[in-house]
Formats: structure tokens, C-alpha cells, sequence
């Protein structure tokens, strides 16, 4: 069974940093992009970027290009999104997602909240 | 890519069929056929429920459908039932991947 299985809430202050994770099982990691999608509160679907694990090919949304950094571990399958300074405006849910030109699996979803 | 065009809201009785639409630009939907569909109830996760324009996962009910003419993608739901009430956003991916704005689907 494929499961993408995300970090828990983080609750951060403007200025910090944070990385948060998502562990892709039940199914060759390397073998599909895993992409990050956020969701502000109340509002809808926004594609932030995708990685290949096999070979670290990165895209990102020009949106989202150089507000966000997205990696992978190989050695224990899995994805991250990191910020090097957070905003108010960053706070959302963030999910992670098996993606193939669709997004077939979905994580759970991290809620990430930035406020002083 | 700017973000695909859908109605805000659409509603239907149960048992009917409502259509939902996604109008992009001939550089997207009307090029390509990687168009997909997510439903999300309150509070959870996105779920894929149409790829690649018309082609359904495997565990989505055959009441939904997908089609695409021109630079306009729909997604119609027949028999309409309680349960399908939620958000639903289409999707269209060219070098990078674009949402619709969202269509609350209430049922009646």
C-alpha cells in the first residue's frame, strides 16, 4: 500500500526556519517526483514544486521559486520542504504528494503556523 | 501558467447531475491532456478523483466523468449523492502544474 506520511504541526515564530518531512512508502522511491502542495486557511490549491528522487531533478512553481527549498534522502525515502525564514504569511497546510503529471497519493498534510 | 478558471460554487439535488468546469488557455488545457480532478472534504486531504481528462482511479465511483473540449475541462458527477458534497479543483501540468480556483459543489 503507497503511503506518504508527513511531519507533525509546527508552530514557528517570523524569522525561523523550518524544514518539514514526508516518507513515501510502498512503492519505489526513486522512481516518481514527489511534489508539495499548500493550502492557506480557507483558501485553495497551490503547487509549489516537485523533486525526482532518482536523480534530484527540482521544479518549482515561479511562484514559490527561491521562497522554498525542496530535498530528498534516498537512503530513508524521503521529501522535504524547508524554509530559511519563515513568514506570517507561510502559515498553511502543506502536503506532500506521489506525483505523476497528476497526484495520485497524498500525505496527510502538515499545518505549518508562523506567528509572533 | 495562471491559475485555471473555475465557478466558485455549483449545487444540485440528489440524484441529479451537475457539471463542473475548468477553462485554461490553448498553451495548457487545450494542448495537453494532463488535466486532473481533487475532491476535498472539510478538513481533509485532496483526493485524485479523474487523470489524464477522463481516465478514473480505480476505486472512484463511475457516477463521476471527465471531458475536455477545446481549453475547457469538465467534470460531471451523475446521481448525485449527499456525500459528493465538497471542494473540487481540476488541475493542468506543462512544465509545471497549475490548480483551479475551486468549485464548492453543494447538494441540496
Amino acid at each position: 500500500e503507497v503511503q506518504m506520511v508527513q511531519s507533525g504541526a509546527e508552530v514557528k515564530k517570523p524569522g525561523e526556519s523550518l524544514k518539514i518531512s514526508c516518507k513515501g512508502s510502498g512503492y519505489s522511491f526513486t522512481s516518481y517526483y514527489i511534489g508539495w502542495v499548500r493550502q492557506m486557511p480557507g483558501k485553495g490549491l497551490e503547487w509549489l514544486g516537485v523533486i525526482y528522487p532518482g536523480d534530484s531533478d527540482t521544479r518549482y512553481s515561479p511562484s514559490f521559486q527561491g521562497q522554498v527549498t525542496i530535498s530528498a534522502d534516498n537512503s530513508i525515502s524521503t521529501a522535504y520542504l524547508q524554509w530559511s525564514s519563515l513568514k506570517a504569511s507561510d502559515t498553511a497546510v502543506y502536503y506532500c504528494v506521489r506525483h505523476r503529471l497528476w497526484h495520485d497519493y497524498w500525505g496527510q498534510g502538515t499545518l505549518v503556523t508562523v506567528s509572533s | 501558467q495562471s491559475a485555471l478558471t473555475q465557478p466558485a460554487s455549483v449545487s444540485g439535488s440528489p440524484g441529479q447531475s451537475i457539471t463542473i468546469s475548468c477553462t485554461g488557455t490553448s498553451s495548457d488545457v487545450g494542448d495537453y491532456n494532463h488535466v486532473s480532478w481533487y475532491q476535498q472534504h472539510p478538513g481533509k486531504a485532496p483526493k485524485l478523483m479523474m487523470s489524464e481528462v477522463s481516465n478514473r482511479p480505480s476505486g472512484v465511483s463511475n457516477r463521476f466523468s471527465g471531458s475536455k473540449s477545446g481549453n475547457t475541462a469538465s467534470l460531471t458527477i451523475s446521481g448525485l449523492q449527499a456525500e459528493d458534497e465538497a471542494d473540487y479543483y481540476c488541475s493542468s501540468y506543462t512544465s509545471t502544474l497549475v490548480f483551479g480556483g475551486g468549485t464548492k459543489l453543494t447538494v441540496l
